[in-house]
């Protein structure tokens, strides 16, 4: 079975500050992870995802997070906020391009100017 | 490329009613996924379709039901409507046998967005 868990639902973080979203995953084979971002009411654009080519994976928008298995976690960052950051952020997992997404909760990120 | 285009934006339906949500896939795509996302929730999968069947089902009651057509688009119907149905209601298409290396990834349409009154 896949899950993911992300700790907490809310995040602030000022302008120019570094973000930090946590992931952490289970899952009983290697898994696929991808972070995604919502705007208010739009629907889901990917970030980024791992799929086991490189453990520290660059996505749009200057994000990037690491693929750490020994720690079971795959925690988005950013180095320096910017407003237009502010959005819902979803960890998900799935198997393979047949299967479906298992998405966290969310964590909501506010960027204070 | 259209991307994944999802009908109507917004719905409002009182209890008991039945509504019909429709999805058009990404150009390319042969699979569509539905996804049921609560306020303040992460999405939930609902059921997938893939040459006309469904194939994996979530932990959704029969009331839920879809249907793919041979152009690959695809409905998703909800019978008997609760309050608690009102949801953000999210189409993904995706290539059954696609890699993740070659972006083969799930594209998410805006979503229809169901109140139920």
């Amino acid at each position: 079975a896949q899950s993911v868990t992300q700790l907490g639902s809310h995040v602030s973080v000022s302008e120019g500050a570094l973000v930090l979203l946590r992931c952490n995953y289970s899952s009983s084979v290697p898994p696929y992870l991808f972070w995604y971002v919502q705007y208010p009411n739009q629907g889901l654009q990917l970030l980024l995802k791992y799929t086991s080519a490189a453990t520290l994976v660059k996505g749009i928008n200057g994000f990037e997070a690491e693929f750490k298995k020994s720690e079971t976690s795959f925690h988005l960052t950013k180095p320096s906020a910017h407003m237009s950051d502010a959005a819902e952020y979803f960890c998900a997992v799935s198997l393979n391009t047949g299967n479906q997404f298992y998405f966290g909760t969310g964590t909501s990120l506010t960027v204070i100017p | 490329d259209a991307g994944v285009t999802q009908s109507p934006t917004h719905l409002i339906k009182t209890r008991g009613q039945q509504v019909t949500l429709r999805c058009s896939p990404k150009s390319g795509h042969d699979t569509v996924s539905w996804y049921q996302q609560a306020l303040g929730q992460g999405p939930q999968f609902i059921f997938q379709y893939y040459e006309e069947e469904e194939r994996q089902r979530g932990n959704f009651p029969d009331r839920f039901s879809g249907h793919q057509f041979p152009n690959y688009s695809s409905e998703l119907n909800v019978n008997a409507l609760l309050l608690g149905d009102s949801a953000l209601y999210l189409c993904a298409s995706s290539l059954l046998a696609g890699l993740w290396e070659a972006g083969d990834e799930q594209f998410f349409g805006p979503g229809t967005r169901l109140t139920v009154l």
